[in-house]
């Protein structure tokens, strides 16, 4: 079956410094990328929408400039945490939609734990 | 807006047991339901979904869930678990009228099965 892969599945960083998560679709075409946030004990947040070839759209709340989204390619999609505090420290997932309006279609990566010292 | 409350944030059970995960639902339009489940070290996948028709769904490993409309309720049940069931369940709603993706999760159920 479809399969996203999501890269790194652990960072730990320092105050101040970016990080990069990469959310890849394997062996389809993805027009639409979706990252969630998760902290723990609590559900996982839309935090927003990538479409290829134009602007993210963002979920209320969410800074676009905090979180950079960039979505270059059908199979890729990149979500750059900017000047990273402890406060950011939480479990990225992302998912994309191969299409279509049935649930079978959506897919998620194995998530990015991202620790901010 | 649309919100999901899994009341259970964990569930131990012995091997061979019946297991009831509970999720309920708000919203203020029709919605579709759907359970994830999430292995460790893995990404979520789809368990099962209520699109429309039959209130009662199920998936090829046993589970099934219930749409209950009036409860505003999507209940996940098995008969008898497995040790590799064990695994965290999420719980998910999706405005029928918006993008698949915009889903709106449960804070997640940790079952764990023992032997």
């Amino acid at each position: 079956g479809a399969v996203v892969s999501q890269h790194p599945s652990r960072v730990i960083c320092k105050s101040g410094t970016s990080v990069k998560i990469e959310c890849r679709s394997l062996d389809f075409q993805a027009t639409t990328m979706f990252w969630y946030r998760q902290f723990p004990k609590q559900s996982l947040m839309l935090m927003a929408t990538s479409n290829e070839g134009s602007k993210a759209t963002y979920e209320q709340g969410v800074e676009k400039d905090k979180f950079l989204i960039n979505h270059a390619s059908l199979t890729l999609s990149t979500l750059t945490v900017t000047s990273a505090h402890p406060e950011d420290s939480s479990f990225y997932i992302c998912s994309a939609n191969l299409g279509g309006v049935k649930a079978e279609k959506l897919f998620f990566g194995s998530g990015t734990q991202l620790s901010v010292l | 807006a649309q919100s999901v409350t899994q009341l259970d944030s964990q569930v131990p059970v012995f091997e061979e047991a019946p297991v009831e995960l509970r999720c309920n639902y708000s919203s203020s339009v029709s919605v579709y339901l759907f359970w994830y489940v999430q292995y460790p070290n893995q990404g979520l996948q789809l368990l099962l979904k209520y699109l429309s028709g039959s209130t009662l769904v199920k998936s090829i490993n046993g589970f099934e869930a219930e749409f209950n409309k009036s409860q505003t309720s999507f209940h996940l049940r098995k008969p008898s678990v497995h040790i590799s069931d064990t695994a965290e369940y999420f719980c998910a709603v999706s405005d029928r009228g918006s993008t698949l993706g915009r889903l709106y999760f449960g804070r997640g159920t940790q079952l764990t099965v023992w032997p």
